[in-house]
C-alpha cells in the first residue's frame, strides 16, 4: 500500500521556468492538500481540494496553481518560478475534513529555484 | 486571525518526560492535532484532542483545555528517536487545519 506518493523528489529549476508537482493517493481520499515548508515556519497551506474537480486557495496560494482532475491525483503547478518559491513541498491526503481525521502525507518533494 | 504558539525548542534527557505545550487562537475551533517530523521525513500523525482532557496512545498522551485555548503532548520514557519536530495544528469549522511552527525536541544520553 503506497500511501501518498508525491514526484519528483528533488528538482533545481532556473528563475521564469515552469513545472508540475505530481501527488498521487490510493487511499480513495477525497481531501487532498498542498504544503510548502520553509525553515522555523512551520508547514503553511498552498492549495486544498474537497474532492474531483474542486480546488480551493490556502494561506499562500499566490504564484501556484492546482488542478484534482481525478480523484486519487492533485496537481501543483510554477507558473514562472522564482527564488522565493525555494522550499520542501508536502502533498496530504484525508478521508474527510481533517477536523478529527489524520492528514497522511508523502516523502516531500525538495525544489530549488537559482 | 488564526496562530498557534508552541516553543522552538525543547530539551530533554533519554528516559525522562517531556512535555511540549501549544497555545491557539482561531475561530470555529473543532480540535487539535499533533504531529511528529524527522529531519527530512514527512509529518506523521500522533494524536487527536476534540474534547477536553487527556488521550493516551501508548508513550504518547496529549491533553486539550478548550477553556484555555490550550492543549499539549506529553512524551514519557524517551528514547533516541524521538528526537524530532513535533508540530501542533488546529482544526476548525471548515476543510482546513493550521499548523504551528514545531517544536524541535533534543534528547541528551
Amino acid at each position: 500500500n503506497a500511501g501518498v506518493t508525491q514526484t519528483p523528489k528533488f528538482r533545481v529549476l532556473k528563475t521564469g521556468q515552469s513545472m508540475t508537482l505530481l501527488c498521487a493517493q490510493d487511499m480513495n481520499h477525497e481531501y487532498m492538500y498542498w504544503y510548502r515548508q520553509d525553515p522555523g515556519m512551520g508547514l503553511r497551506l498552498i492549495h486544498y481540494s474537497v474532492g474531483e474537480g474542486t480546488t480551493a486557495k490556502g494561506e499562500v496560494p499566490d504564484g501556484y496553481n492546482v488542478s484534482r482532475l481525478k480523484k486519487q491525483n492533485f496537481l501543483l503547478g510554477l507558473e514562472s518560478a522564482a527564488p522565493s518559491q525555494t522550499s520542501v513541498y508536502f502533498c496530504a491526503s484525508s478521508y474527510s475534513a481533517p477536523r478529527n481525521q489524520p492528514q497522511h502525507f508523502g516523502d516531500g518533494t525538495r525544489l530549488s529555484i537559482l | 486571525g488564526q496562530s498557534l504558539e508552541q516553543p522552538s525548542e525543547v530539551t530533554a534527557v533519554e528516559g525522562a518526560i517531556v512535555q511540549i505545550n501549544c497555545t491557539y487562537q482561531t475561530s470555529g475551533f473543532y480540535g487539535l492535532s499533533w504531529y511528529q517530523q524527522h529531519d527530512g521525513g514527512a509529518p506523521t500523525f500522533l494524536s487527536y484532542n476534540g474534547l477536553d482532557g487527556l488521550e493516551e496512545t501508548g508513550r504518547f498522551s496529549s491533553f486539550l483545555s478548550r477553556s484555555d485555548s490550550y492543549g499539549y503532548l506529553l512524551l514519557q520514557e524517551l528514547q533516541m528517536k524521538d528526537s524530532a519536530s513535533y508540530f501542533c495544528a488546529a482544526s476548525n469549522r471548515d476543510d482546513k487545519i493550521i499548523f504551528g511552527k514545531g517544536t524541535r525536541l533534543h534528547i541528551l544520553p
